[in-house]
């Protein structure tokens, strides 16, 4: 069956250090997006891509990167990880025009 | 993008129909209301979407009133694992990777 995996599923790190979670799909979807989930805040959008070299900004992507090499992967690095980036991160996809996303069960990040 | 107001809990008795409200009253003709859950710890799960007419599908049915301005997403018989948070959302057809998350509704199912 298809399915989107994230790993690690838990990541403890210091400040500073760069910090890169994996995102990898079966869908063959094209569109993927990394979104970030605080008490308080919910879900909000890091960056996304619509395709293989493609990505854009979300609304909190001060700190993140994105590249997206092929269609199944879509890694997030945090540059320089802070305190603030204490955070469940999770991963998804899509298939074209739909809002029908599809979610990975989450990786669970904290910077010390 | 249309703002969407929901609950912000409700209690439902297992077995029981769920009727979850949502009130988005400036949507606009191009934009859908699509609906999301949470189970704790999990990452979210589509349910339904829908654009004019009322919709169906083997988790929920959408309602959506004849002038849009508000839905209602039917659990028809809840169970308790359908305790989570749901989210509705209302999403432009040209802007389909922008779902905006909200506060939700925290619904628990008891027996």
């Amino acid at each position: 069956d298809a399915e989107i995996t994230q790993s690690p599923r838990h990541k403890i790190t210091e400040t500073g250090r760069q910090v890169t979670l994996a995102c990898h799909q079966t869908w063959n979807h094209n569109n993927m997006f990394w979104y970030r989930q605080d008490l308080g805040h919910g879900l909000r959008l890091i960056h996304y891509s619509y395709g293989v070299q493609d990505t854009n900004k979300g609304e909190v992507s001060d700190g993140y990167s994105v590249s997206r090499s092929n269609t199944e992967d879509l890694p997030l690095t945090l540059e320089s990880a802070a305190s603030s980036q204490t955070s469940v991160y999770f991963c998804a996809s899509s298939g074209v025009s739909t809002g029908e996303q599809f979610f990975g069960p989450g990786t669970r990040l904290t910077v010390l | 993008d249309a703002k969407t107001t929901q609950p912000t809990s409700m209690d439902c008795a297992e077995g029981r129909a769920a009727n979850l409200p949502c009130n988005h009253s400036t949507i606009s003709g191009n934009e859908y209301v699509y609906w999301y859950r949470q189970i704790h710890s999990q990452g979210p799960q589509y349910i339904i979407h829908g654009l004019k007419n009322n919709e169906t599908n083997e988790m929920a049915s959408l309602i959506i009133t004849e002038d849009r301005k508000s839905s209602t997403l039917i659990l028809p018989h809840a169970t308790l694992r359908d305790t989570a948070v749901y989210y509705c959302i209302v999403l432009r057809a040209d802007s389909w990777g922008k779902l905006q998350f909200g506060a939700g509704t925290q619904v628990v199912v008891t027996p």
